[in-house]
């Protein structure tokens, strides 16, 4: 019954790498989203995508872009990836169809940069 | 956006019915109430959600004020995997969501 996949679980990169996270949802669900989570800071929006190809920058974007070519596929990269950025990344996506549930999260990516 | 409070902590045994506070005193007419829990590690799960009216699903029910200031998340009869983080969030319809720090509850056995 898996709906928001998201491609690892636990990833270790160096710093400078550059990153790509996966997204993959089953639902046909026109919204994308890619939060972090920091320990005291909560979840925070780094960037959206309302439909294929389209993409709107959230909270705190600095450091990232992303990709969103087929309506299933989200992708968040790291261009070059910094200490800073060490933090759990979670995926969602929900649809606009009414009576517009809400979001359905993956399980998460636990990404280390050393 | 209409800012959220909820406490910061709360403990409930299990098998009883825990309920949930969240003040939003400056929701606006539009703005919906989202109800969602976080367990340990795992991705945020979305539990309810409410414009003026109660609501109930199979997981718990949502109590929301006249005035729309407040609601309660009621858990009918908490077990211990009910331990998590619930958010409570306020949004107009289709809008994206912002996470604050939520409520931890602990069930105790």
């Amino acid at each position: 019954d898996v709906k928001v996949t998201q491609s690892s679980r636990y990833l270790v990169k160096r710093t400078g790498e550059k990153v790509f996270l996966e997204c993959v949802q089953d639902m046909d669900h026109e919204n994308m989203f890619w939060y972090r989570q920091d320990p005291g800071l909560g979840l925070r929006l780094i960037y959206f995508s309302y439909d294929v190809k389209m993409k709107e920058k959230g909270d705190i974007p600095e450091g990232y872009s992303v990709s969103r070519e087929k309506k299933e596929r989200f992708s968040l990269i790291l261009e070059s990836a910094s200490t800073n950025q060490t933090s759990m990344y979670l995926c969602a996506s929900r649809t606009n169809t009414p009576p517009n549930y809400g979001y359905t999260f993956g399980s998460g990516t636990r990404l280390t940069v050393v | 956006d209409a800012k959220t409070t909820q406490p910061p902590s709360m403990d409930c045994a299990e098998g009883r019915a825990a309920n949930l506070p969240c003040n939003h005193s400056t929701i606006s007419g539009n703005e919906y109430v989202y109800w969602y829990r976080q367990i340990h590690s795992q991705g945020p799960q979305y539990i309810i959600h409410g414009l003026k009216n109660n609501e109930t699903n199979e997981m718990a029910s949502l109590i929301i004020t006249e005035d729309r200031k407040s609601s309660t998340l009621i858990l009918p009869h908490a077990t211990l995997r009910d331990t998590a983080v619930y958010y409570c969030i306020v949004r107009v319809a289709g809008y994206k969501l912002s996470f604050g720090a939520g409520t931890t509850v602990t069930v105790r056995a």
